[in-house]
């Protein structure tokens, strides 16, 4: 029944050891996006596909990027982690742009040591 | 830009009791506002939106009001139980925009049995 499905749950990485986050989707929706959300504080918006178009937030470091391959399928990539990137970081979908209901999966608990 | 400023931070209420929490938002072009239920080590979970317009939305336990005059909107939990202790965010957003869902910053509500 997981619509927005996030692995692994939990990633530990090195400070500067690129780790890549993976989320997929059984909605078939247009739009995937991701999150950061650090302790006690609201979601932030990093970026999002609608379809295969990639929309960058400005405020987003040049550190995380983005892949998606297919409808179903998008990743983030931390290219060098820092310790200020441990975070939750979490995908969402939604069938469209405008005011369509975005759905959140469970979450990556990133720890950067 | 849009700002969303959400009050209280943290709520305690007895069980059984009512909750409010208010949002304010600064952009009179936004018209979609979720109300979204986050516990602790899961991602947010969409409980409730409204549109603008509509003023009021009810949905058993919960409902939202929304004032576009004074540009605030209101959740409301009747009859409180153990099982709705979490953290509340309030969003808006514009319907022509893709990805910006604004979040204020969270209302840790504790009901107490």
């Amino acid at each position: 029944d997981a619509m927005v499905i996030q692995n692994p749950r939990y990633q530990v990485t090195q400070f500067g050891k690129p780790v890549t986050l993976s989320c997929s989707q059984t909605l078939n929706h247009n739009v995937m996006y991701w999150y950061q959300q650090k302790s006690s504080q609201a979601p932030k918006l990093l970026f999002h596909y609608y379809d295969k178009d990639f929309n960058n937030e400005a405020d987003t470091p040049d550190n995380f990027q983005s892949r998606r391959p297919n409808t179903s399928f998008c990743f983030l990539d931390i290219r060098s982690p820092g310790l200020g990137d441990a975070a939750m970081y979490l995908c969402a979908t939604s069938r469209g742009g405008g005011a369509d209901t975005q759905y959140f999966g469970p979450g990556t608990r990133l720890t950067v040591l | 830009g849009e700002n969303v400023e959400q009050h209280p931070s943290t709520l305690s209420v007895q069980e059984g009791d009512s909750a409010v929490i208010k949002c304010t938002y600064s952009d009179s072009a936004s018209n979609y506002f979720p109300w979204y239920k986050q516990e602790l080590g899961k991602g947010p979970q969409l409980i409730i939106d409204i549109r603008s317009n509509v003023g009021e939305k009810k949905d058993q336990r919960i409902a939202v009001t929304l004032n576009k005059t004074a540009k605030h909107f209101s959740l409301h939990i009747t009859e409180t139980q153990p099982e709705d202790s979490a953290v509340y965010f309030c969003a808006a957003k514009k319907t022509r925009s893709q990805g910006n869902l604004i979040f204020g910053k969270g209302t840790k509500l504790s009901v107490k049995p």
